[in-house]
């Protein structure tokens, strides 16, 4: 146990609906990222949150959106679903910018 | 951001030592080595992180020749639970604001056979 938490586990929705993915961090750690795993992908990250401020962003659509809020937990938004948006969606913290991040079990978005 | 290079699978017998070679042949000054294990359907972990030379946690050893140019994640005497996927990341960990990103690559396949 990684000590993040993600919610839902599963989610199954239809195109075109939007959805809100979510996270808390470890105790203690000001970072979350976002990560989208898919097939013929593999794992790509999405965006980064350090205290509340956006830090780096990576291969993430304009249809997809994230904060994080003062108590540190962070959520991911996906509007206008495609079936290409099915994946495992992780969220990993950190105390700071560093590489070690603990990654939590995932949320798995099936679009149908 | 500098772009890595890792076979795509390996194959090993239980007992035996394990070395997984990634090439990073534009690492940048401040960029460290990072490796991460997955299991199927569950986010990585972190393994090991190093800059040069030589690191050895509990788990593995990161060796980092002097022109940083590749390094090699070993794994001593595996066993069956160490089948997953092995990432190998590159970049600078401490970077200022906006620039940070971790890029995993596609990862090694490590299947470990009886």
């Amino acid at each position: 146990d990684s000590g993040v938490t993600q919610t839902p586990k599963h989610l199954i929705t239809a195109t075109g609906q939007r959805v809100t993915l979510r996270c808390s961090p470890r105790s203690g750690d000001l970072s979350v990222y976002w990560y989208q795993q898919s097939l013929d992908q593999g794992l790509q990250f999405l965006i980064h949150y350090y205290n509340g401020e956006e830090r780096a962003k990576g291969n993430i659509l304009e249809r997809f959106s994230a904060q994080q809020f003062p108590d540190l937990h962070s959520e991911l938004n996906l509007s206008s679903l495609e079936l290409g948006d099915s994946a495992l969606y992780f969220c990993a913290s950190s105390v700071g910018g560093g590489h070690e991040q603990f990654f939590g079990p995932g949320t798995r978005l099936t679009v149908l | 951001l500098a772009k890595t290079t890792q076979p795509i699978s390996m194959d090993s017998y239980e007992g035996q030592e394990v070395n997984i070679t990634c090439s990073h042949n534009n690492i940048a000054t401040n960029d460290y080595i990072t490796w991460y294990q997955q299991f199927p359907s569950q986010g990585p972990r972190f393994i090991i992180q190093g800059y040069k030379t030589k690191v050895t946690n509990e788990v593995a050893s990161l060796f980092i020749p002097a022109d940083r140019k590749s390094s090699t994640l070993s794994l001593p005497r595996v066993s069956l639970s160490d089948t997953a996927v092995y990432y190998c990341l590159v970049g600078d960990p401490y970077s200022g604001a906006g620039s940070y990103q971790l890029t995993f690559g596609k990862g090694t396949k490590l299947s470990v056979i009886p």
